[in-house]
């Protein structure tokens, strides 16, 4: 399994500004997927984050508002531009980091909590 | 894309209840994973299992992707079992591995 670190772990913003998530993997992994989780509802796919290319926004996302980085094979930013409190939810990093054959499993960072006022 | 449809969406049982929930997908998928949401937001991986059967002490799942199921098992319930349970699928045949998340069943376990 994989141990995955996110900063901050929550924060409190204004609207109009921005927040940059940090997500951090103890080993090399080739994707790294972003998700959003709005109050009381389901996880959400954001984007998809290969080291060495742009990411792969899904429908409704895009790269001016949600802007990742992914310098390296076991990091990984977030940005939540321009924010409204629409953009309230918990965000959070996942992995691949099965062994084997099973080397789809998922493994979800603790994610960050963000309330924006 | 694959829709996901987890049944019941809320779930009451006494500690020591056993309960079983079930994940219903609308297209054929070969990745398909529970997970646990505890209070606290935290998601853990409980079973990866596009088919056959897992047991993982008093969990178990069971998926029959002939016909576009699985089911959780939870024997024998705790308290520590309360949160929001998730079944989430995709099929990689393009190597996309973008897991679709049902909306989750939500179970309280009262002791």
């Amino acid at each position: 399994s994989a141990v995955i670190s996110q900063k901050p772990s929550r924060d409190i913003c204004q609207r109009g500004t921005s927040l940059t998530i940090q997500c951090q993997v103890d080993s090399q992994v080739t994707m790294m997927f972003w998700y959003r989780q709005q109050p009381g509802q389901s996880l959400t796919l954001i984007a998809t984050a290969n080291q060495g290319s742009e990411a792969t926004y899904e429908s409704g996302f895009v790269i001016d508002k949600f802007p990742i980085s992914r310098p390296n094979l076991t990091f990984s930013t977030l940005t939540v531009s321009n924010m409204s409190p629409e953009d309230s939810s918990i965000y959070l990093c996942s992995v691949e980091g099965g062994t084997g054959v099973h080397q789809e499993t998922q493994y979800f960072g603790p994610g960050t909590r963000l309330l924006v006022l | 894309g694959i829709q996901v449809e987890q049944s019941p969406p809320d779930l009451i049982l006494q500690e020591g209840a056993n309960s079983t929930l079930r994940c219903n997908f609308s297209d054929s998928v070969n990745n398909l994973q529970w997970f646990h949401q505890n209070p606290w937001g935290q998601l853990i991986n409980l079973f990866y299992i596009p088919s056959g059967t897992k047991q993982n002490g008093r969990l178990s799942a069971t998926t029959v992707a002939t016909e576009r199921y699985s089911l959780l098992y939870i024997s024998s319930s705790q308290t520590t079992d309360s949160g929001v349970y998730f079944c989430a699928a995709s099929y990689s045949g393009a190597g996309s591995y973008q897991l679709t998340f049902g909306k989750g069943t939500k179970l309280s376990v009262i002791p």
